[in-house]
């Protein structure tokens, strides 16, 4: 069964603080993504990666930064977190050659941030 | 570039009754076409989609949608609705020619009642 994991479901910080969200997927997929999630908006693409040490901003990526050290670990740094950055986040993988197609997701990090 | 309009945001229907929720996308190219489905506190999991081929997409849980170029739509439908349907469901865009990623509408929150 395809897996995508996120480290955290629920995380509190305070603003100002360094916060960072890992995902790490069990199917060899190349490509990783990070996504915002908030009511009537959908979901937006934070940044995403397509090899290892790749990194691409996608539509919001003001605020935030990425590390993929690893192929199967995908991370979403905020350097100093703000209440405006209170989202669900969802992290996700997809194959290389199948970018356009289907993507798997992590169960998401509800990030509260006072 | 792509986009995705999801009408209604909310959609109400009784138990037995059809589903229809409504997807409209731009795209410059031809477009993948895609419908995930989120459960509270999950991530999303894919429902249906279209990439080539027939324009009738069948998927899980007795959904399917119907890609009509001439009309830019990707209306997700369903006849008898359950209570398990319940749940928040979104269409998506990428595009078909190079290299691309995953644009998500709105979402649309579907309600079934007794």
């Amino acid at each position: 069964d395809v897996k995508v994991t996120q480290s955290s479901r629920y995380l509190v910080k305070r603003t100002g603080e360094k916060v960072f969200l890992e995902c790490v997927q069990d199917m060899d997929h190349e490509n990783m993504f990070w996504y915002r999630q908030d009511p009537g908006l959908g979901l937006r693409l934070i940044y995403f990666s397509y090899d290892v040490k790749m990194k691409e901003k996608g539509d919001i990526p003001e605020g935030y930064s990425v590390s993929r050290e690893k192929k199967e670990r995908f991370s979403l740094i905020l350097e100093s977190a703000s209440t405006n950055q209170t989202s669900m986040y969802l992290c996700a993988s997809s194959p290389v050659g199948v970018i356009n197609t289907e993507a798997f997701f992590g169960q998401g990090t509800r990030l509260t941030v006072v | 570039a792509q986009s995705v309009t999801q009408l209604g945001s909310h959609v109400s229907v009784s138990e037995g009754a059809l589903v229809l929720l409504r997807c409209n996308y731009s795209s410059s190219v031809p477009p993948y076409l895609f419908w995930y489905v989120q459960y509270p506190n999950q991530g999303l999991q894919l429902l249906l989609k279209y990439t080539t081929g027939a324009t009738l997409v069948k998927g899980i849980n007795g959904f399917e949608a119907e890609f009509k170029k001439s009309e830019t739509s990707f209306h997700l439908t369903k006849p008898s609705a359950h209570m398990s349907d319940a749940a928040e469901y979104f269409c998506a865009v990428s595009e078909a020619s190079g290299y691309s990623t995953l644009t998500f509408g709105k979402g649309t929150m579907l309600l079934v009642s007794p």
